[in-house]
């Protein structure tokens, strides 16, 4: 079973609220991505964290932002909840060895 | 930045067929590529990975084959089954500690 877990795994936020997305890392793992997925469509990057540093960024607003903790674990957070937030959100965390592991994701729903 | 490619977007073979899926990436420098599998519902799970050292990897009935003058990546399925239905995506990295850039995905569908 992957060592990558994320909370909540589903949300319902209302439009313009704001929400915090967690995850933490796999054992020996000092670096977390953020990806978005919308219904059909492949993972988008959002941002990577290494030690605690944002060191990597997609084509996301600044209304999307992140944090990383001393023992890797991670948060993003999103203000101002659009609808078009609505989508998977997946957290992976890697080393420069291993590949990805992604945890379960969260299902934001904004209505 | 690097870039993705992945085709065809929709795949259905006959069980006992094989299936490919092919990806383009644009960064040379990119060295890693792995190839995830996403169940409806489910988290990516990774099936198979290359480095930029070697050309073919096999594991069981699947492998990847790496071309880098051409800057393309294959994944092969072999005696496909129906647990084989589900989305495929590509991806590609040029180090370490730079994101994952993913392909848009390949819906599978083996029919009994």
């Amino acid at each position: 079973e992957t060592g990558v877990t994320q909370s909540p795994t589903h949300l319902i936020k209302t439009r313009g609220q704001q929400v915090t997305l967690r995850c933490s890392s796999q054992s020996g793992h000092n670096t977390v991505s953020w990806y978005q997925q919308a219904l059909g469509q492949g993972p988008q990057f959002i941002f990577q964290y290494y030690r605690e540093e944002e060191n990597g960024r997609g084509n996301f607003p600044p209304r999307f932002s992140g944090l990383q903790f001393p023992n890797y674990s991670s948060e993003l957070n999103v203000n101002a909840l659009e609808l078009d937030d609505s989508a998977l959100y997946l957290c992976a965390s890697s080393n420069p060895r291993d590949g990805y592991t992604f945890g379960s994701g969260t299902r934001l729903t904004v209505v | 930045g690097e870039n993705v490619e992945q085709h065809p977007s929709t795949l259905s073979v006959q069980e006992g067929d094989s299936a490919v899926i092919k990806c383009t990436y644009s960064d040379s420098a990119s060295n890693y590529f792995p190839w995830y599998k996403q169940e409806l519902g489910k988290r990516p799970q990774l099936i198979i990975d290359i480095r930029s050292n070697v050309g073919e990897k096999k594991d069981q009935r699947i492998a990847v084959t790496l071309n880098k003058t051409a800057k393309h990546f294959s994944l092969h399925i072999t005696e496909t089954q129906p647990e084989d239905s589900a989305v495929y995506f590509c991806a590609a990295r040029y180090s370490g500690n730079t994101p994952l850039v993913f392909g848009k995905g390949t819906r599978l569908s083996v029919i009994a």
